[in-house]
């Protein structure tokens, strides 16, 4: 059956570092990866996308990773701030709409 | 624009109450969407719409739930009757979707259904 994993419920790191959360998939074949932030109450964020045929894309300090041959997704934070705690999601996008991992709870202490 | 709206914030009814969940989507999106998120199960598509028209329902959970979108600016999600197990948060989310995909979506707030 189609699955999506999100490496870990929960991701403590300190303010300065940088924030690694992953997203691995299994029965699927997705064209396009998504990220989003959602934090506690609201409704997710789209942060970034990425294609099948792309390895890698950045935003200020966001960087997205897409490994199709081992299906996995890398999301990293680059100088985290106790303001990007939040949850994040990971979601594919492939014959189907939208189908969204279970989420990543991240704190960035101070 | 004032982004996706979704009334009411928070409903807490009683099992076997009809319930009725409104969503307005940002002006000129084509595409619209109904989610429920559980801590259990995680944010799950319920529904989606293309062009007011309901393409793909395998998410709804059973006949209790029904979805219409009238026209482009109005889509309501019911339930009849409630039950507990119905408690969730329920997302609408809208976007602009193209011929090929790769389409980011916009999230209302949601509302916090409450069954008791």
């Amino acid at each position: 059956s189609q699955k999506i994993e999100q490496n870990s419920e929960a991701l403590n790191i300190q303010e300065g570092k940088t924030a690694t959360l992953t997203c691995n998939y299994t029965n699927y074949s997705p064209a396009y990866l998504q990220w989003y932030r959602q934090d506690p109450g609201r409704g997710p964020v789209f942060l970034l996308l990425i294609r099948e045929n792309e390895k890698e894309k950045r935003k200020e300090r966001l960087k997205v990773t897409f490994d199709t041959t081992l299906k996995q997704s890398l999301f990293h934070i680059t100088a985290s701030q106790p303001a990007d705690s939040a949850t994040y999601l990971c979601a594919l996008e492939g014959n189907t709409p939208l189908v969204f991992g279970k989420g990543t709870r991240l704190s960035v202490i101070a | 624009d004032a982004g996706v709206i979704q009334s009411p914030r928070h409903e807490v009814t009683e099992m076997g109450q009809e319930v009725t969940l409104r969503c307005k989507p940002i002006s000129g999106h084509n595409s619209l969407f109904w989610y429920r998120q559980t801590m259990m199960r995680g944010l799950e598509l319920l529904i989606y719409f293309n062009n007011n028209v309901p393409i793909d329902d395998s998410g709804m959970p059973e006949d209790r739930f029904s979805a219409k979108m009238p026209n482009a600016s109005f889509s309501t999600l019911k339930i009849q009757p409630s039950e507990p197990r119905d408690s969730a948060v329920y997302f609408c989310a809208s976007s602009l979707k193209g011929t090929s995909g790769g389409y980011e979506q916009y999230f209302g707030p949601g509302t916090r259904l409450t069954v008791t």
